[in-house]
């Protein structure tokens, strides 16, 4: 069973730095990118970046692009999101999601649980 | 980058109904198109990728159609668990991006 579980809720001050993990297991970690999405309180759908495991080859969102970072660690099966420096804006939900192969269209089929993220003083 | 702009915003309609959300994209995506479902606090699910394949264990009055840029979402006869927002999004080009939503209310 392909299983995508994330690291639990964080609440953060500004400024302060953050890493949050995407645990996968049911399938081979290797074959499918990773993307990650944002979601505001009460707000639509954005998509941060992704990440290709074998070589990490990772795209952003220019929206996101020098905000955040995102990483593997292929020996646990496990991706990242990163900031640096957290700003109250970055308060959201969280999602990880694997995306499918060419012959099921790029789309994200299984989804983490969401990591909530509260930055605030 | 490529923009998605789904219409309408909001809807709402009656179980039994035909219902259908459009997306348009701001330039070609090819096929490379999905619908996604998300239920108040829940985790977006997959209903259509590539533009017209439904996909496994979603029901068949799910259906996703294309006519160039634009891109269909058609529920043929609405059912009360249909209640959610639906987001399209193009995966043709980096960065990928989703349409801004839209709602779907049961009258």
């Amino acid at each position: 069973e392909v299983q995508l579980v994330q690291s639990g809720a964080e609440v953060k001050k500004p400024g302060e730095s953050l890493k949050i993990s995407c645990k996968t297991s049911g399938y081979r970690f290797t074959s499918y990118w990773i993307g990650w999405v944002r979601q505001m309180p009460g707000k639509g759908l954005e998509w941060l970046g992704i990440i290709d495991p074998r070589d990490s080859d990772t795209r952003y969102s220019p929206s996101f692009q020098g905000q955040v970072s995102i990483s593997v660690d292929k020996s646990i099966g496990t991706a990242y999101l990163q900031w640096s420096s957290l700003k109250a804006s970055d308060t959201a939900m969280y999602y990880c999601a694997r995306r499918t192969s060419i012959t099921s269209g790029f789309a994200f089929d299984f989804w983490g649980q969401g990591t909530m993220v509260i930055v605030s003083s | 980058d490529i923009q998605m702009t789904q219409s309408p915003s909001s809807v709402s309609a009656s179980v039994g109904d035909r219902v259908t959300i459009t997306c348009q994209a701001s330039q070609d995506v090819s096929s490379w198109l999905a619908w996604f479902q998300q239920k108040p606090g829940k985790v977006p699910k997959l209903l259509i990728y590539g533009a017209s394949s439904l996909q496994s264990g979603v029901p068949s009055r799910f259906s996703g159609s294309r006519s160039g840029t634009e891109f269909t979402l058609t529920i043929s006869s609405l059912q009360p668990e249909d209640s959610a927002i639906y987001y399209c999004q193009q995966s043709n080009t980096f960065p990928y991006s989703f349409g801004q939503g839209t709602k779907l209310d049961i009258k």
